[in-house]
């Protein structure tokens, strides 16, 4: 079967370093997505890792391993509008564009 | 600015009724995707589209239909509204390049009663 998985809920403080945690089993991979979710708004488009290693983005990074199934989310200098829900997604492979997604990682921080 | 945006918002409905939800996006993206969001099943594929004309069914395709007569817009109808269908829907398009970077609408929020 597909499956990804994530924790539920994670806490920080603000200026701080946190780490989400993907782990994936999909029948084929062409490419891991993050998005963030504010509650009671639309995911948008964070991050996009297809080959293995680290792509940084300002304060946020994503780290891929195809091997390992495994995928982290890293956010620096933790600000109170990074409280959000963390979501993973993976797109299959060849013609199959379609995303399956893990639940979410609930991320609080606090000053 | 190119958009993508949902209507109703908001929307009380009452068992066996139809509904239909609006999704129109100014992208000129090819694809577009209908989920719900609930809690604790996150991101559900409801129908989804590659073009004009053509749908696809999504994992929780039943009782929903879509249609693509244009590039622009993809509306979902339930055809007899249950209240297990109350949830968040999510409209998204995608350019269909090597990204695929889904682009959401707002949302809407469907309460049937």
């Amino acid at each position: 079967g597909q499956n990804i998985d994530q924790p539920t809920e994670m806490t920080a403080t603000e200026g701080a370093i946190v780490q989400i945690n993907c782990t994936y089993q999909t029948s084929g991979f062409n490419g891991l997505f993050w998005y963030q979710q504010h509650a009671g708004e639309a995911p948008t488009f964070l991050s996009y890792n297809v080959l293995d290693g680290l792509e940084e983005k300002g304060r946020f990074s994503s780290f891929l391993s195809r091997s390992k199934g495994y995928s982290y989310l890293l956010l620096k200098e933790l600000q109170m509008k990074d409280s959000a829900s963390y979501l993973c997604a993976v797109r299959g492979a060849g013609n199959n564009r379609k995303l399956i997604w893990g639940l979410g990682t609930s991320l609080a921080v606090n000053p | 600015d190119a958009e993508i945006t949902q209507s109703p918002r908001h929307k009380i409905t009452e068992t066996g009724r139809q509904v239909t939800l609006a999704c129109h996006q100014t992208w000129n993206h090819n694809n577009m995707f209908w989920y719900r969001q609930d809690l604790g099943h996150g991101l559900r594929l409801i129908h989804y589209s590659y073009g004009v004309h053509d749908t696809n069914k999504g994992e929780v395709s039943d009782g929903y239909s879509v249609s693509r007569s244009n590039t622009e817009d993809l509306p979902l109808t339930l055809e007899s509204a249950a209240s297990s269908q109350t949830s968040v829907y999510f409209c998204a398009s995608s350019s269909g390049s090597n990204t695929g970077e889904l682009f959401f609408g707002e949302g809407s929020r469907l309460t049937v009663l």
